[in-house]
């Protein structure tokens, strides 16, 4: 089992819509989690960390829930602006820290 | 402006030739860090520095070297290439060493060996 899974994709949905993401973890000596989104192959930029909290910034929303070791990325009011890969990222305590990546999820926004 | 800075973006080289790849930040982040991406594999952690002369393992760590003599830069070395590791690499950094503080990405170096 991977340590980091992810909603397998691609997810085709038209402009407008919500889309949900979902990633679980396996390794309970996670301590952080983010977002990232990747264009085409470029560099991952980060959209947002996740907090048990839960945490929203503009249209997107994420949400970390320790117990089921279940972390989600909620975007509503899709823009073609948004077709990218969705990156779920784990650090976690080693000593030092390690960092995983979940394989990714790929979203395409249509007119 | 504050970047990470991977050299070269591209290169095409030979099995067995030695090659360094370039990174440095000049943003005085204390963490650094070497990725592959692979198609269907995702990002892998190949080798993480806490701190300088501080480096260690991540999950791909076969057939790379890594050294941190100075806080900016983190190269990673491929004493004896093999095509096997023909791949898209990334660098990153974060400012501290515990583990809350997200990542900063280069651009990216792209790696044929062929």
């Amino acid at each position: 089992r991977k340590e980091v899974e992810q909603d397998p994709g691609p997810f085709n949905v038209p402009e407008g819509a919500t889309v949900a993401f979902n990633c679980t973890y396996s390794n309970s000596a996670s301590q952080s989690f983010f977002w990232y989104r990747q264009d085409c192959r470029k560099e991952p930029k980060l959209l947002m960390s996740v907090y048990s909290s839960g945490n929203e910034d503009g249209r997107f929303t994420a949400q970390l829930n320790r117990a089921s070791q279940y972390i989600s990325l909620l975007i509503r009011d899709s823009k073609l602006s948004d077709s990218a890969t969705y990156l779920c990222v784990v650090n976690m305590r080693t000593g030092g820290f390690k960092t995983i990546f979940g394989a990714g999820t790929r979203l395409f926004v249509k007119a | 402006e504050a970047q990470v800075t991977q050299n070269p973006r591209y290169l095409i080289t030979v099995t067995g030739k030695k090659l360094t790849v370039t990174c440095s930040q000049n943003m005085n982040h204390e963490y650094m860090s070497w990725y592959r991406q692979d198609p269907g594999l995702g990002l892998r952690q190949i080798y993480y520095s806490m701190n300088v002369e501080v480096t260690d393992k991540g999950d791909v760590p076969e057939g790379y070297k890594v050294s941190r003599k100075e806080k900016r830069n983190f190269p990673l070395i491929l004493e004896s290439p093999s095509p096997n590791q023909t791949s898209l690499y990334f660098c990153a950094s974060s400012p501290q060493r515990n583990s809350n503080q997200p990542q900063h990405f280069g651009d990216g170096t792209r790696l044929s060996i062929l």
